[in-house]
């Protein structure tokens, strides 16, 4: 079945350091792959998207690119700023399986000031 | 326009009692989903609907029933409350030409 796996946090940041989650996926199909956002009491938020290989979603300051030789997605951004501290999750999306959302973990990120 | 709501907010339930999760989106959207985020797991699908009438069961359905109710609403019932059932709960829906699914803000429940 599909899955996501996702780099394992906290991670904790000074302001202005750059910023990379991990993550990579297992998929039968060719999947549309997604990073989710959840700041503290809030549900998730779409933060960007990739729909097929070599596509870079971007918002915000954050990228990702979906590779399909290596079946990953990273997330990166080049700055981050106190306000970017939340939960990120991975997630993928199987035109196989009714386009149900699978997630990873989830990645704790803390931007000190 | 309110996106995905949900009610209640929080609920704090004793085992063996029953209880109905309100969910309804204004976007139109044909799919809603109901999924459960337990510390360390993500979010874990319980059940989904594909379209008003259809409903179809996701990874962890085992205590749970669902209904549709009309494209607006999908509800989520717990039968018999068990202490296994503490999560915070999200209902999503989805846009079907770009797949992106719309997240409420939850319902934080406990089960003693």
């Amino acid at each position: 079945g599909d899955s996501v796996t996702q780099m394992e946090g906290p991670v904790t940041l000074s302001e202005e350091a750059f910023l990379t989650i991990n993550c990579t996926y297992t998929a039968t199909g060719y999947p549309s792959l997604f990073w989710y956002v959840q700041y503290p009491g809030e549900g998730l938020q779409l933060l960007l998207k990739a729909t097929k290989a070599d596509d870079k979603g971007s918002n915000k300051g954050f990228e990702a690119t979906y590779r399909k030789e290596t079946t990953s997605f990273h997330l990166e951004k080049g700055s981050v700023q106190v306000s970017d501290s939340a939960v990120y999750f991975c997630a993928l999306s199987d035109p196989g399986s009714a386009r149900q959302l699978t997630f990873g973990s989830g990645t704790q990120l803390t931007v000190l000031p | 326009n309110a996106g995905v709501t949900q009610t209640p907010k929080f609920q704090v339930l004793k085992t063996g009692q029953s209880m109905t999760l309100q969910c309804a989106q204004d976007m139109n959207h044909n799919s809603m989903y109901w999924y459960r985020q337990d510390p360390g797991m993500g979010l874990r699908l319980i059940y989904y609907s594909a379209s008003e009438g259809t409903t179809d069961k996701g990874e962890v359905p085992n205590g749970y029933n669902v209904s549709r109710l009309n494209k607006r609403e999908f509800s989520l019932r717990l039968e018999s409350a068990a202490p296994s059932q503490t999560s915070v709960y999200f209902c999503a829906s989805m846009a079907s030409a770009s797949y992106e699914q719309y997240f409420g803000p939850g319902t934080r429940l406990t089960v003693t």
